[in-house]
């Protein structure tokens, strides 16, 4: 059964950084897109950012470009989203996911990030 | 900015028959969009139902489908039960690498 198994969250002040990443096992990481999607405390979901298998193409939401960095390491089966600057509305659990055919066809339990003085 | 539009809070009686919906706030969805939905029980990992407009995820019951309906893609759930009360989500691939969640909807079947 596939797993994802994220790590890295806490708390950390506004403009601060945090690296978040995703453990991947039961599957062939390096064949699949994979996807970072956030859920701020009570809302809905959001799109963070897609990379691509071979890590050569990204891209990323209006609210986190230029902010965020999403990689990934295929010899260590690992999803990387470094975030800089962060703001207080960032606060979220961040959940990364396997992209296949335009959809998300798993996901891990997330890690909390809190923003906050 | 692209807004995708779901309903708000819904209800539905058990063994009913409920569909969400889930637009876009200028234009047309279509199967170009590839439509997906997920089911969210409040404080799990998302669950995923249907992707590319109609096709179920492995293991999800067949009382769940999706389609188009109109300018919207749809989530049709047939004889309603108990553990369906969950917030479902619907997501549009907008090209170019990006994609867009709707706001959600709490279901609740009473």
């Amino acid at each position: 059964q596939v797993q994802l198994v994220e790590s890295g969250g806490g708390v950390v002040q506004p403009g601060g950084s945090l690296r978040l990443s995703c453990a991947a096992s039961e599957f062939t990481f390096s064949t699949y897109g994979m996807h970072w999607v956030r859920q701020a405390p009570g809302k809905g979901l959001e799109w963070v950012a897609f990379i691509q298998y071979d890590g050569s193409k990204k891209y990323y939401a209006d609210s986190v470009k230029g902010r965020f960095t999403i990689s990934r390491d295929n010899s260590k089966n690992t999803l990387y989203l470094q975030m800089n600057s962060l703001r207080t509305e960032d606060t979220a659990v961040y959940h990364c996911t396997k992209g296949y055919n335009y959809y998300f066809d798993y996901w891990g339990q997330g890690t909390l990030v809190t923003v906050s003085s | 900015q692209t807004v995708v539009t779901q309903e708000p809070p819904f209800s539905v009686s058990p063994g009913g028959t409920v569909t969400l919906t889930c637009g876009l706030r200028s234009g047309s969805v279509s199967t170009s969009h590839y439509p997906s939905w997920y089911q969210q029980i409040p404080g799990q990992a998302p669950r995923t139902l249907i992707y590319s407009t109609n096709i179920r995820s492995s293991g999800v019951p067949d009382r769940f489908s999706g389609s188009i309906f109109g300018n919207k893609a749809a989530l049709t759930i047939t004889g309603a039960q108990a553990d369906d009360e969950s917030d479902y989500y619907c997501v549009l691939y907008m090209g170019s690498g990006i994609w867009v969640f709707g706001g959600g909807t709490k279901l609740t079947v009473l």
